[in-house]
């Protein structure tokens, strides 16, 4: 069965820390691999995507996401955390027909 | 890029109704996906709409209960019949573009 996993349901940072929210998938062939960002009472934004190419893949508000092939993994990162930074990212794989991961929230203290 | 209007927006209806929410795309596309995101938990695809053809649907969701419509390239309906609180959902539409997907802001429903 296609799956993208997030392995933990919540990330805490405190504000100014660098940030990883990991993915793993299981898709079959070479899955488009993107994240989104969900904010309360707001729809799904766009951070960023990996098609092809280099395996660091950088996007909106400073976050990027590594791609690892042998490991399945498609983590998203960001140097240095904001407290705006906190909401909900799903990580999403496929192509054609889109799975996504469970969310991972993210909270920022200051 | 595609932008992507819902409606409506919310809603809250009683059980054993039905609704129906529209979705229009700015582009047209070929296929436009309906999704479920209920309380607390991840984005579930319910059914993949291609213009001219049936619905496809994903497992767990059957036609009878979510009937779509794909009448043009820009438009789509999902019905949500015969409603239990366990629709209580957030229904998102979805269209492909440019190996992106683009999403509508969402319909909030709720069933009492």
């Amino acid at each position: 069965a296609q799956s993208v996993a997030q392995p933990e349901d919540q990330v805490n940072v405190a504000e100014g820390n660098p940030l990883t929210v990991k993915c793993t998938y299981s898709v079959s062939g070479n899955p488009y691999l993107f994240w989104y960002v969900q904010y309360p009472n707001r729809g799904l934004q766009f951070l960023l995507k990996y098609i092809t190419g280099d395996n660091l893949v950088k996007g909106s508000y400073g976050f990027e996401a590594e791609f690892n092939k042998s490991q399945t993994s498609f983590h998203l990162k960001k140097p240095s955390a904001l407290v705006s930074d906190s909401a909900l990212y799903f990580c999403v794989a496929g192509i054609n027909k889109f799975y996504f991961g469970s969310g991972t929230k993210l909270n920022v203290k200051p | 890029s595609a932008v992507i209007s819902q409606k409506p927006s919310r809603d809250i209806c009683q059980r054993g109704t039905s609704l129906t929410i529209q979705c229009q795309v700015d582009s047209q596309v070929t296929m436009m996906f309906w999704y479920r995101q209920q309380p607390g938990q991840s984005l579930t695809l319910i059914a993949t709409a291609n213009q001219g053809s049936e619905a496809t649907y994903e497992s767990g969701f059957v036609i009878d209960k979510f009937p779509i419509s794909r009448p043009n390239l820009t438009f789509s309906t999902l019905t949500v019949s015969n409603m239990s609180p366990e629709d209580s959902s957030i229904y998102l539409c979805s269209v492909e573009g440019g190996s992106e997907q683009y999403f509508g802001p969402g319909t909030r429903l709720t069933v009492t």
